[in-house]
């Protein structure tokens, strides 16, 4: 049972806007920065957004971040196939002294 | 190029340890932290704990204190993750993460390959 809470799944057709939520406390998302990473198949994540909204050098911008409250968003914009991936969203938890994270939404490119 | 490389994979049986090494290169080693994190195949991300490689300080999730160990060498940029009596539910894939850089102090911005630990009688 994860902390942050994600869809098991999303899926969209190229081209399509794709948006993936995070669900958190007061504790977590509520008053910490937000971060995404991505993950391939078979391969170790990578960091794609920073707090809240920013991008490492690298990652496209149709890739974008936002928050509100204590929940958070990944939106994906001008879908393109490699995008199929899994995708965390993590947040330090100030009760529990760490990063938590979400439990992966599998994003499906029909 | 900056990147972290660990040990290979491993079979322990239930009751015993495993040490898991994530070798730095690339960068100022003593300059970020070096977080653990583990994955059971085909399930989520769980954080083991985060030490430090400038002065060896550590938090571990609280889960695993008793029972994990993080170290720096900071003469071979080497950090190092050693876990103790080894359950099958210990059986995941763990990687260690670069952490403290530009991107923040809670964003991993540079992953190891992953290092396979499999427990099993």
């Amino acid at each position: 049972q994860s902390v942050l809470t994600q869809p098991p799944s999303a899926s969209g057709t190229p081209g399509q806007r794709v948006t993936i939520s995070c669900s958190g406390s007061s504790s977590n998302i509520g008053s910490n920065t937000v971060t995404w990473y991505q993950q391939l198949p078979g391969t170790a994540p990578k960091l794609l957004i920073y707090s809240y909204n920013q991008r490492p050098s690298g990652v496209p911008d149709r890739f974008s971040g936002s928050k509100s409250g204590t929940s958070a968003s990944l939106a994906i914009s001008g879908l393109q196939s490699e995008d199929e991936a899994n995708y965390y969203c993590a947040a330090w938890d100030d009760s529990l002294h760490g990063p938590v994270f979400g439990g992966g939404t599998k994003l499906t490119v029909l | 190029q900056v990147q972290l490389v660990q040990s290979g994979a491993e079979v322990k049986k239930p009751g015993a340890s495993v040490k898991v090494s994530c070798k730095a290169s690339g960068y100022t080693f003593n300059n970020y932290g070096i977080s653990w994190v583990r994955q059971v195949p085909g399930q989520g991300l769980e954080w083991m704990g985060w030490n430090s490689a400038y002065n060896g300080n550590t938090i571990y999730a609280q889960k695993f204190q008793g029972r994990v160990t993080m170290t720096t060498d900071t003469s071979t940029s080497t950090a190092y993750m050693d876990l103790r009596s080894l359950r099958s539910d210990d059986t995941a894939i763990y990687y260690c993460a670069r952490v403290g850089g530009i991107y923040g102090a809670d964003a991993f911005d540079i992953w190891g390959q992953g290092t396979m630990v499999t427990v099993s009688s």
